[in-house]
Order: structure tokens, then sequence, then C-alpha cells
């Protein structure tokens, strides 16, 4: 049973709009939150991280909010830019530890030129 | 920093025979973490280790899978015997075990069973 659902396989932005990726959890202990990216042939990196003590952190063109009501989190990009083609995959855990992750199916963004 | 070094890159085999994959983590991490990739279920944890020790192997799919670490900077993965839904995109990744240290993955193997 997927405790952390990424519900679009894929989604296509022009370059320069908004990508907005969204990811549903079921856990509600869940407390620290990741997204990582993924291009291919190469194992996913990570990209931004937020505490259930904040609802949004900002990393540059990078932002994620966090909507513990809804148990909801979505990962901003801003502008798109075709180097932003990649597969985000959403994670959660119960505390910062990286031994209990649980990652989501991940969703396929295209920034089309 | 060589980041996490997996071996094969494309491991294809028959069902029936052994499969061995291989990871050396970042130097100086100690935790290791051994992932599947599958289209229905994204990125499964199959085993992790803290200083060389199994902690958590819960995940490992069923007794053909076992996983080795015989020291700080190597560690396999052997699937015997292999079936073709053992098929999947392998990854291995390191991190520090304390504080938010986030994960650092291989570039993964990708397993073929036919």
């Amino acid at each position: 049973d997927q405790q952390v659902k990424q519900n679009s396989p894929s989604l296509s932005v022009q370059e320069g709009r908004i990508s907005i990726l969204n990811c549903d959890y079921t856990n509600s202990m869940f407390d620290y939150f990741l997204w990582y990216k993924k291009y291919p042939a190469e194992g996913p990196t990570f990209l931004i991280s937020i505490s259930s003590i904040k609802d949004k952190n900002e990393d540059g063109r990078f932002t994620v909010f966090l909507n513990k009501s809804a148990k909801h989190l979505s990962l901003h990009i801003v502008p798109s830019q075709p180097g932003d083609s990649a597969v985000y995959f959403c994670a959660a855990s119960v505390g910062t530890g990286a031994n209990n992750l649980f990652f989501g199916t991940g969703t396929r963004l295209t920034v089309i030129p | 920093d060589a980041g996490v070094i997996q071996s094969p890159r494309h491991e294809v085999t028959e069902m029936g025979q052994e499969v061995t994959l291989r990871c050396k983590p970042i130097s100086g991490h100690n935790s290791l973490f051994w992932y599947r990739q599958t289209m229905m279920r994204g990125l499964e944890l199959l085993i992790y280790f803290n200083n060389n020790v199994p902690i958590d192997d819960s995940g490992m799919p069923e007794d053909r899978f076992s996983a080795k670490m015989p020291n700080a900077s190597f560690s396999t993965l052997k699937i015997q015997p292999s079936e073709p839904r053992d098929s999947a995109v392998y990854f291995c990744a390191s991190s520090f075990s304390y504080g938010n240290s986030p994960l650092h993955f291989g570039n993964g193997t990708r397993l073929t069973v036919t």
C-alpha cells in the first residue's frame, strides 16, 4: 500500500512557465518531506526538503509547499527550464533519518522549449 | 568525490541464474541502502545497513534475495534464483546516519531476467 502517492505520472510545461508537481501522503506521522530529481540513466538526487513545522521552503527557483491538514505537498518550479525535464520523486519519513523514507512513484516533467 | 558506484550498469540473465549486484558507497558514509525501482511501486527500500550491520531487511521480497556488507566500502545484493518479475532498476544509496543527511544514490543497475 503506497503511503506516498504521486497521481500524475507525467506533466508538460512550456519553458518560462510554472511547473507544479503534487504529492499526497496517508501517514499522519510523517513529519519530514523531500523531493528528489532523476535524470535518465542516473540515480535520484536530492532537491529540496521541508519539515512539518514549516509550510513553505524556498531554494532559488524551487519552492515546496506543505499542507498538513490535507496531507498534501507540492513542488513549484518557477520559471521552468528545459534542464528541469526529469522524473521527480516525492518522499516522506517520520523523523529525518534516511532509513525510513517512503517514496512516491514519480512524475515525469517535460519542459518544452 | 566519486559518488556511489554501482556495477554492472546493465545485467541480462536467464531465469534461474544467480545475479550479483555490487555497490561502493561514498567514503565516510556509514549507512547504505538498497532500493528497487518499478513503474508500479516507485522506489522501494529492500534493506539498509548501518556501520556494515543489516538493520532492516523487511523490504527484501523473499528468501531469494540476500545482501551483504563485508566492509565499509562494499556491499552486494544477490538474487538466487532470479525470476522475470525481478526485472527492475536496483539502486544503492549511502548517507550519514545522523541528522537530516540526504541519500546519495548510485546510477543503478538495470536488471532484465528473461
